[in-house]
């Protein structure tokens, strides 16, 4: 079934640790995107890849880096976990940079202790 | 700054009808979204808006007014599994979407 895959599902982290979330469309799609979802707040915007090759950073990039080696692989690392990034992260893509729905992971739930 | 407003939880019955709001101040405006999300599960599209009116989709239509920076999720002949958060987002200027924090919908026998 085409879609988006995110691994892990949910990960308990010690603060300080490195943590990469991995995320894999097979849509062809060329923007992807990373978000973190916390009570009460929208979702927001962490990096974001309007094509193979490129990144941006969205809202709230600080303590996030991502690469974009090829279409269908976008990883989030944290280089150094703090307990404010314990969140609800969400990959998503969709067609175009400006164009199309966005198609979401079903996240990836971490706790940083 | 950029802002998107939308009640924090609403409760309806089931059979009824619900109107869910959505008012925003954006930097631009290139269309709006509507997401549905149940809980510990990722949003999925319900709704898109570029021009003013109403679109309908089967049980669900939504309504946009630019001048207004208005819209709204009509939900008819709701059902248990209508039981869920309805998220609204805007499109802006840099084509970025702009996320409301999300209204959860309680639907009660």
């Amino acid at each position: 079934i085409a879609g988006i895959t995110q691994a892990p599902t949910s990960q308990i982290l010690a603060a300080g640790r490195r943590m990469t979330l991995r995320c894999t469309q097979d849509m062809r799609h060329n923007a992807m995107y990373w978000y973190r979802q916390d009570l009460g707040l929208g979702l927001r915007l962490i990096h974001y890849s309007n094509t193979a090759g490129t990144t941006g950073k969205g809202e709230v990039p600080d303590g996030y880096s991502v690469s974009r080696a090829n279409t269908d692989d976008f990883p989030l690392t944290l280089a150094s976990a703090v307990p404010s990034q314990t969140s609800v992260y969400f990959c998503a893509s969709r067609q175009g940079a400006h164009t199309g729905e966005l198609f979401f992971g079903e996240g990836s739930r971490l706790t940083v202790l | 700054g950029q802002n998107i407003d939308q009640p924090t939880e609403m409760t309806a019955t089931e059979g009824a009808i619900v109107q869910i709001n959505c008012t925003y101040q954006t930097s631009g405006f290139n269309g709006l979204f509507w997401y549905q999300q149940h809980a510990g599960e990722a949003p999925t599209f319900l709704s898109y808006n570029v021009l003013d009116g109403l679109e309908e989709k089967g049980r669900f239509s939504s309504f946009l007014s630019r001048s207004k920076g208005y819209s709204y999720l009509l939900l008819k002949e709701l059902q248990m599994k209508d039981s869920a958060s309805y998220l609204c987002a805007v499109k802006d200027s840099n084509y970025q979407l702009i996320w409301g924090a999300g209204t959860k919908l309680i639907i009660k026998p």
